[in-house]
């Protein structure tokens, strides 16, 4: 099954303002949840990363917020920009478990800024 | 210098055939992993390696059969391809396992 639900499957935002996408995981082992960033024609690449002892870390014009009651992470995009268009994957991993050795994605948003 | 490096960027090749797909990676990763991306984008992790030994086996068809000769490097040999083995495929690494993975560019396998 999905261990990791991200939503929209798409956003369309104008330039500057404020991109979010969600996601939601079930299995309480997680303990690393990352944001990998995709281009076409490339692979994904580390975006940011929070683990669940914080409840928000930001970088540069991005923040990932963390509701560990809620099994829910987020990533917000500030004054986005056209450069931002990508496709955009939430993932989730622990080092134990019956899950121990897999990181696993959402099913990605392809989010557009339009200039 | 890319971090890791995947060969060839584009496969086609008719049903039937048997393929590979070479990856390299220059970072001194000790954990390597293959994944596959379908036409949805779905990122599906297939197989990890650490040091040199198989620690992922994902419910893969065993067409599929990965291989790394030393920690630097991870192969993936498809025999009997299939019209459904169409997709990206991706080599990673990581440093710590299982976290921080870095990608390489792709392999676009397309069977006809």
């Amino acid at each position: 099954q999905q261990q990791v639900k991200q939503s929209p499957q798409s956003l369309i935002v104008q330039k500057g303002g404020i991109s979010i996408i969600n996601c939601a995981y079930e299995n309480t082992a997680f303990d690393y949840f990352p944001w990998y960033q995709q281009f076409p024609g490339k692979g994904p690449a580390l975006l940011i990363a929070i683990r669940p002892d914080v409840s928000e870390k930001k970088e540069g014009r991005f923040t990932i917020s963390f509701n560990k009651s809620a099994k829910q992470f987020s990533l917000h995009i500030m004054d986005s920009q056209p450069g931002d268009s990508a496709t955009y994957f939430c993932a989730a991993s622990s080092r134990g478990g019956s899950t121990l050795g897999r990181l696993y994605f959402g099913r990605g948003t392809q989010l557009t800024v339009w200039p | 210098d890319t971090a890791v490096s995947q060969t060839p960027k584009y496969l086609v090749t008719q049903m039937g055939n048997d393929k590979s797909i070479k990856c390299e990676q220059n970072l001194g990763h000790d954990t390597m992993y293959w994944y596959k991306q379908d036409s949805k984008k779905f990122l599906k992790i297939m197989f990890s390696y650490n040091n040199k030994e198989l620690i992922i086996n994902e419910t893969v068809p065993n067409r599929f059969s990965p291989k790394s000769p030393d920690k630097a490097h991870l192969n993936l040999h498809i025999n009997s391809l299939e019209l459904g083995d169409s997709a990206v495929y991706f080599c990673a690494s990581s440093q710590v396992q299982f976290y921080g993975y870095t990608f390489g560019s792709g392999t676009r396998l397309t069977v006809v």
